[in-house]
C-alpha cells in the first residue's frame, strides 16, 4: 500500500464548477500538508499549506484537512480553464530534513 | 522570496555519456534542497537531498550522484546515462518552514 493515494483521474468539469480533489494517507506521523498545482511541462507550484485539522481558505480555494481520517481535499471554487492543470498532493513528518510525500496527481480539465 | 534556476530546461543525451544538471537557489541562505524525478504520467521522485554544503542523502539506489559545492548550488550527474534515466527533474528548496518550492524543471530524454 502506498502511503499517499490520490485520485489520478483525469476529471474534466465544465466552467464554474466545484471541483473537489483528494488525497489518503496511511501514516498517522504526517503533520503538514500541500496542495501544488502543475502545468504542462512546468515545475510544481504551491498552493496551499496547512498543518491543522480543519478548513483553510484562499480566495477560489479551500484546502480541508481531516487527521481522525487520514484524509485531505482540495476544492476549487467557480473553477476556470486557467485552473487545467495537475493537482499534486504532499505531506511530511517532522524532521529536520521534512522530506514530502507525494500523491501520483489528478489531472483536470475545466472546459469553457 | 527565492528564486530557483535550473539549467538546462532541455537535455537530449546517448546512451553511455555523462550528465550534469545544475541548480541554483536566490533570495535565501542555507536551505535545504531537494533532486526529484518525475517521469511520465507518475507522481516526483525523491532522489537526493542536501541540508548543507557537501551534505548529500541519497534515497533511492540508482545511476545518479549529486553535489553541494556551494550553500545555494546543487548539482545532479552521472557518468553513464541509462534509457531509464529520462524523465523531467525537479529542484526544490526549503528554507524555515515545511513547504517546498520548486524550479521549472530541466527534461531530459536519453537515446
Amino acid at each position: 500500500q502506498k502511503e499517499v493515494e490520490q485520485d489520478p483521474g483525469p476529471l474534466s468539469v465544465p466552467e464554474g464548477a466545484i471541483v473537489s480533489l483528494n488525497c489518503t494517507y496511511s501514516n498517522s506521523a504526517f503533520q503538514y500538508f500541500m496542495w501544488y498545482r502543475q502545468y504542462s511541462r512546468k515545475g510544481p507550484e504551491l498552493l496551499m499549506y496547512t498543518y491543522s485539522s480543519g478548513n483553510k481558505e484562499d480566495g477560489r480555494f479551500t484546502a480541508q484537512v481531516d487527521k481522525s481520517s487520514k484524509y485531505i481535499s482540495l476544492f476549487i471554487r467557480d473553477s476556470q480553464p486557467s485552473d487545467s492543470a495537475t493537482y499534486l498532493c504532499a505531506m511530511s513528518v517532522s524532521g529536520s530534513a521534512r522530506q514530502l510525500t507525494f500523491g501520483s496527481g489528478t489531472q483536470l480539465t475545466v472546459l469553457p | 522570496s527565492q528564486t530557483i534556476h535550473q539549467w538546462p530546461a532541455t537535455l537530449v543525451q546517448p546512451v553511455g555519456s555523462p550528465l550534469s544538471l545544475e541548480c541554483t537557489v536566490e533570495g535565501t541562505s542555507n536551505p535545504n534542497l531537494y533532486w526529484y524525478r518525475q517521469a511520465a504520467g507518475r507522481g516526483l521522485q525523491l532522489l537526493f537531498y542536501s541540508v548543507g554544503i557537501g551534505q548529500i542523502s541519497s534515497e533511492v539506489p540508482q545511476n545518479l550522484s549529486a553535489s553541494r559545492p556551494q550553500d545555494r548550488q546543487f548539482i545532479l550527474s552521472s557518468k553513464k546515462l541509462l534509457l531509464s534515466d529520462s524523465g523531467f527533474y525537479l529542484c526544490a528548496c526549503r528554507r524555515q518552514g515545511n513547504e517546498q518550492y520548486f524550479g521549472p524543471g530541466t527534461r531530459l530524454t536519453v537515446t
